[in-house]
């Protein structure tokens, strides 16, 4: 059971806009910032966003971060083929003294 | 280019012991928290120990307390986790993180070892 919940898959067309969400408590996304990861199959996690909506150099703009209260969420635009992947989101939680992750999400591109 | 490159892993019976490296480049190591996290087959990221750039502060997950532990040395870049006491359900590839400036969350990741508890 992860301390954060993720759907646990997301599907979308080439080129829609697709949302995953990630659903905490006021220890953790209500107080820290949150990462998301991109884990493509066999392949070690990336950093998508960071402190909630910044994108590390290198990460397209069509993925975009946000934050409100003790939830948080992924957005892709413009879906492409290699954006099938497991995203991951995550915070510090201030209860338990350590990283919390989301049982991640498995986009599909149909 | 920052590398992390992890090694260590393999088979290992119920109640052994194994101990994982991970060897950073790239950056200055002594300027960063670290970490590991670790995936088991089929499964979601797991967080597993963090310790910070002076290594005096250090978390585990419940999971874990009591049988492993983090440790850095800073003047060789490397960060290691020692595991004692292993069970079938710590069965999962480590990962060696590199946190994001100021943070525990990570910003970089190893390849990843695989460590197999089975008897």
């Amino acid at each position: 059971q992860s301390v954060l919940t993720q759907s646990p898959s997301a599907s979308g067309t080439p080129g829609q806009r697709v949302t995953i969400s990630c659903s905490g408590s006021t220890s953790n996304i209500g107080s820290n910032f949150v990462y998301w990861y991109q884990q493509l199959p066999g392949t070690a996690p990336k950093l998508l966003i960071y402190r909630n909506n910044q994108l590390p150099s290198g990460v397209p703009d069509r993925f975009s971060g946000s934050k409100s209260g003790t939830s948080a969420s992924l957005a892709i635009s413009g879906l492409r083929s290699e954006d099938e992947a497991d995203y991951y989101c995550a915070t510090w939680d201030n209860s338990l003294s350590g990283q919390a992750f989301g049982g991640g999400t498995k986009l599909t591109v149909l | 280019e920052v590398q992390l490159v992890e090694s260590g892993g393999g088979l290992v019976k119920p109640g052994g012991s194994l101990r994982l490296s991970c060897a950073a480049s790239g950056f200055t190591f002594s300027d960063y928290s670290m970490s590991w996290v670790r995936q088991g087959p089929g499964k979601g990221l797991e967080w597993v120990s963090s310790i910070n750039s002076g290594s005096s502060h250090i978390f585990y997950a419940d999971s874990v307390k009591g049988r492993f532990t983090i440790s850095r040395d800073n003047a060789k870049n490397s960060l290691s986790l020692e595991m004692n006491s292993l069970r079938v359900e710590d069965t999962a590839v480590y990962y060696c993180a590199r946190g994001y400036s100021g943070s525990y969350l990570s910003e970089y990741w190893g390849q990843g070892t695989l460590v197999t508890v089975s008897s």
